[in-house]
């Protein structure tokens, strides 16, 4: 299907596991985005990609690890998931960075 | 920190009135765009503007930019139920390939 699919919809880990979110695009956009939205802060950047190997950090990429070996792919690897990632985090793509962005339904991250 | 700033954070209007959102931004931009959020959904696009642009109107939506007062705001007329979502402002620096996205207002409209 066409698109931008997340994967998992919804996750629950310990404190201290690594876990990763999926995010994958079926239209060949150049920019994919990672965003974390909580109450009362919106959506925050996380990570972006300008294009396959390139990665540059976002307003809050203390935490995250993001790779991106093939332009569909852009998934998010939380190293050591602390509690205060709680969060619904979206991934997203266009064309170009400023562009009109594409994004998924969102992955809802607990942390227990 | 975040770059816009929609005002108010919730309005709740009756069906068949007009809704006005705003958004102030802080620094020069290059476009300005806004998107609606459906309770637990992903956000969809709605209608971007240049900043050589001052309106633009897409169905019954219409956007203002004003850029000597780093602001816009989002229009929609005869609301429907279907309407009630969060709209959120984002907006492109210039010279940043990045969208930057602000609070969001919540829109209610009550039947």
């Amino acid at each position: 299907d066409a698109g931008i699919t997340q994967s998992p919809r919804y996750k629950i880990t310990e404190t201290g596991r690594q876990v990763t979110l999926m995010c994958h695009q079926t239209w060949s956009h150049s920019y994919m985005f990672w965003y974390r939205q909580d109450l009362g802060h919106g959506l925050r950047l996380i990570y972006y990609s300008a294009a396959a190997d390139i990665t540059d950090k976002g307003e809050v990429p203390d935490g995250y690890v993001v790779s991106r070996s093939k332009t569909e792919n852009f998934p998010l690897t939380l190293e050591s998931a602390t509690r205060s990632q709680t969060s619904v985090y979206f991934c997203a793509s266009s064309e170009q960075g400023g562009t009109e962005a594409f994004f998924g339904q969102g992955t809802r991250l607990t942390v227990v | 920190s975040q770059q816009g700033e929609e005002d108010p954070q919730a309005l709740s209007i009756q069906e068949g009135e007009n809704a006005t959102m705003n958004c102030s931004y802080k620094t020069s931009i290059n476009n300005l765009q806004w998107y609606r959020q459906n309770s637990g959904r992903g956000l969809v696009h709605l209608i971007l503007i240049r900043s050589n642009e001052r309106e633009k109107h897409s169905g019954r939506l219409r956007v203002t930019l004003d850029t000597s007062k780093k602001s816009s705001s989002l229009l929609i007329t005869a609301s429907r139920a279907a309407d009630t979502a969060s709209y959120f402002c984002a907006t492109e620096r210039e010279g940043a390939q990045k969208l930057v996205f602000g609070q969001g207002t919540r829109l209610t409209i009550n039947p």
